[in-house]
């Protein structure tokens, strides 16, 4: 069974940095092309990133480009984003997202329960 | 403000069939498959439809898809009180070289 579990959302301060994590399993992370999407609660969903299964390919939302970098370390079945010059409107539920087929550049399929972050001073 | 646009609310008595909408561009819609998504309250995202046609496993046929030009539409039929929820539609932009997602609708029963 397909598991995905984030992971390092916290209050942090305007201006500060994040990494968010997400645990895979039930499937080989290698072979599939991942996102990040987010939520502001009771708002409709804004997809923030992916990165292809090979790792040579990353995709950002313009509002997050130069801020956030996707990275996946395999070995370690992970996904990461770290999250720099954190501003009030990065303030969402964080989800993680395989794709549906191995070795394409997908939609979302499978989805984590998401993790919270919440950028306040 | 969504590049897909999706209406706010559709309201409809159990049994009853519903159809949503998905409104885009050439960019988008027009020249990528759709996908839609269920989102129970309080739950995550659940794609319900993929390929713009396709069901998973554990969808019911009460739930079909369909896409033409540069729009795409969800139609769910025999309304339970289970199926309210938010939906999404959400597909590539190649212009954008970005996911987008429709605005939402939310279905009450």
């Amino acid at each position: 069974e397909v598991q995905l579990v984030e992971s390092g959302g916290v209050v942090v301060r305007p201006g500060g940095s994040l990494r968010l994590s997400c645990a895979a399993s039930g499937f080989t992370l290698e072979d599939y092309t991942m996102h990040w999407i987010r939520q502001v609660p009771g708002k409709g969903l804004e997809w923030v990133s992916l990165i292809s299964w090979s790792g040579r390919s990353t995709y950002y939302v313009d509002s997050v480009k130069g801020r956030f970098t996707i990275s996946r370390d395999d070995r370690q079945n992970s996904l990461y984003l770290q999250m720099n010059s954190l501003t009030i409107d990065d303030s969402a539920f964080y989800y993680c997202a395989k794709v549906g087929r191995p070795q394409v550049i997908g939609p979302p399929d499978s989805w984590g329960r998401g993790t919270l972050v919440t950028v306040s001073s | 403000q969504s590049v897909l646009t999706q209406p706010p609310s559709i309201s409809a008595a159990p049994g009853q069939r519903v159809t949503i909408s998905c409104s885009g561009r050439t960019s988008n819609i027009g020249n990528n498959i759709v996908s839609w998504y269920q989102q129970l309250p309080g739950t995550a995202p659940k794609v319900v439809i993929y390929d713009n046609n396709k069901r998973p496993s554990g969808i019911p046929d009460r739930f079909s898809g369909s896409k033409s030009a540069t729009s795409a539409t969800l139609v769910i039929t025999g309304l339970q009180p289970g199926d309210e929820a938010d939906y999404y539609c959400g597909t590539w932009d190649s212009s954008l070289t970005a996911y987008v997602f429709g605005s939402g609708t939310k279905v009450t029963i």
